[in-house]
């Protein structure tokens, strides 16, 4: 079965702060990862995904097949940064989702 | 490309009541995709569509839901004799023929049953 497992539910950082958010999956196979992002009540937008490996607004995911990991990190968080955040793997089905994590960055 | 459209944006049924959200893909996207996102919780697959054929309904609700995607025409997500528990925001997606995983959504249409 595929599974996105999305620890916190909300992060809270100061402006200038480094940011990591952390996902972990379950999938037998070999999964594409991808970071969405939602700013509030707006359509959900592509962040990254991980076979681009490249870094989008400052965000940068590296995949850990060892660890089954795809953390979002950035290393100085802005104050437009915060939204909520999601992390999804596909494998043999449609893209399936985390439970996301609602990042805060308090000025 | 005006990108994957969806109306309503906001819909107020009462119990018992039909929803109809509807649903047109990004120009040249084959297949549609319907998420269901409850509050507090993630995006919950629902159903994957291509022209005329369900390719995946696993995650459709065994009762009262129903999807189609006619030839012509937006793809339509129906929610006969909705409850409280329908209360959801309802994201369509799209994606160009080949290209699975490279999906684009929508807006999303916000169901309030009072």
């Amino acid at each position: 079965a595929q599974r996105v497992t999305q620890p916190e539910k909300l992060l809270s950082v100061f402006k200038g702060a480094p940011v990591e958010l952390k996902c972990n999956y379950s999938y037998s196979g070999s999964p594409e990862l991808f970071w969405y992002v939602q700013y509030s009540r707006q359509r959900l937008q592509l962040l990254l995904r991980h076979i681009s490996r490249e870094s989008i607004k400052g965000f940068t995911a590296d995949l850990n097949k060892g660890e089954t990991s795809f953390h979002l990190k950035k290393p100085f968080a802005q104050e437009e940064d915060s939204a909520m955040y999601y992390c999804a793997l596909s494998g043999n089905t449609p893209l399936v989702f985390g439970k996301g994590t609602r990042l805060s960055v308090i000025a | 490309n005006a990108g994957v459209m969806q109306n309503p944006r906001h819909l107020v049924r009462r119990r018992g009541q039909e929803a109809r959200l509807r649903c047109s893909p990004m120009k040249g996207h084959s297949h549609v995709y319907w998420y269901r996102q409850l509050p507090e919780e993630g995006l919950k697959f629902m159903v994957y569509l291509q022209k005329e054929n369900i390719i995946d309904e696993s995650g459709m609700p065994k009762e009262r839901f129903s999807a189609e995607f006619p030839k012509e025409g937006p793809s339509i997500l129906r929610i006969q004799q909705v409850v409280r528990g329908d209360s959801a925001a309802y994201f369509c997606a799209s994606s160009p023929p080949g290209q699975r995983n490279t999906i684009y959504f929508g807006e999303g249409s916000w169901l309030t049953v009072v």
